[in-house]
């Protein structure tokens, strides 16, 4: 079993609609959790960076974490064809530790 | 601000042929990550430097994988003999320290193994 659980998708979405992502980890080490945003061809860029749980807002993307659920979510509002992207959560334990990505959800909005 | 930079972007080879991809990081960044991308995956760690000194290799297949970042800036990620199975996305990324701080992704060199 991976540490890091993702739904691969496709999620197709309307635009204007709300696009909600979500991972589930097991490792309860893992305090640092972070959404990537990966164009097609190109590399991940980081979105949302959240240390232990709580919730993060930055413009129309809200991150989530519940870390007794052991349970992460991106909530993108009025979503835009520009938001057609995949998004991989990522996580660790100390500020040291090595990252561990989820496979990546691809996200399709339609104008 | 330059982003990370890799080349080449894309590369086709032969199995047991050589290969290396090249990363020139963000000026200032003193930590280096190379990370494996198969098809529908997220990133795997395959080897992080503190400056020169490579930190943390344990993912790295030593057998055919080597790596170099010689002056603590450019770094060089080799194969050698290729598989059919390293067909992936090799990302090299970027941060100004590896604790908290962001790292910042190039676009990747994609190698095909035929």
């Amino acid at each position: 079993q991976k540490e890091v659980e993702q739904d691969p998708g496709p999620l197709s979405v309307p635009e204007g609609a709300i696009v909600s992502l979500n991972c589930t980890y097991s490792n309860s080490a893992f305090q640092y959790f972070m959404w990537y945003r990966q164009y097609s061809r190109k590399g991940p860029e980081l979105l949302m960076y959240t240390y232990s749980s709580g919730n993060k807002e930055d413009g129309r993307f809200t991150a989530q974490v519940d870390k007794s659920s052991k349970y992460i979510s991106l909530f993108i509002r009025d979503s835009q064809p520009s938001d057609s992207a995949t998004y991989l959560c990522a996580m660790k334990g100390g500020s040291w530790g090595k990252l561990q990505f989820g496979a990546g959800t691809q996200v399709v909005v339609t104008p | 601000e330059a982003g990370v930079v890799q080349s080449p972007r894309y590369k086709i080879i032969e199995k047991k042929q050589p290969v290396a991809f090249w990363c020139n990081p963000i000026s200032g960044h003193n930590t280096l990550y190379w990370y494996l991308q198969n098809l529908g995956q997220g990133p795997e760690l395959l080897i992080r430097y503190e400056n020169e000194e490579a930190v943390d290799d344990s993912q790295l297949p030593k057998d055919r994988f080597s790596a170099e970042r010689l002056k603590g800036v450019d770094s060089t990620l080799k194969i050698q003999p290729a598989e059919l199975g390293d067909s992936a996305v090799y990302l090299c990324a970027s941060s100004k320290e590896s604790s908290t701080d962001t790292q910042y992704f190039g676009p990747g060199t994609r190698l095909t193994v035929l």
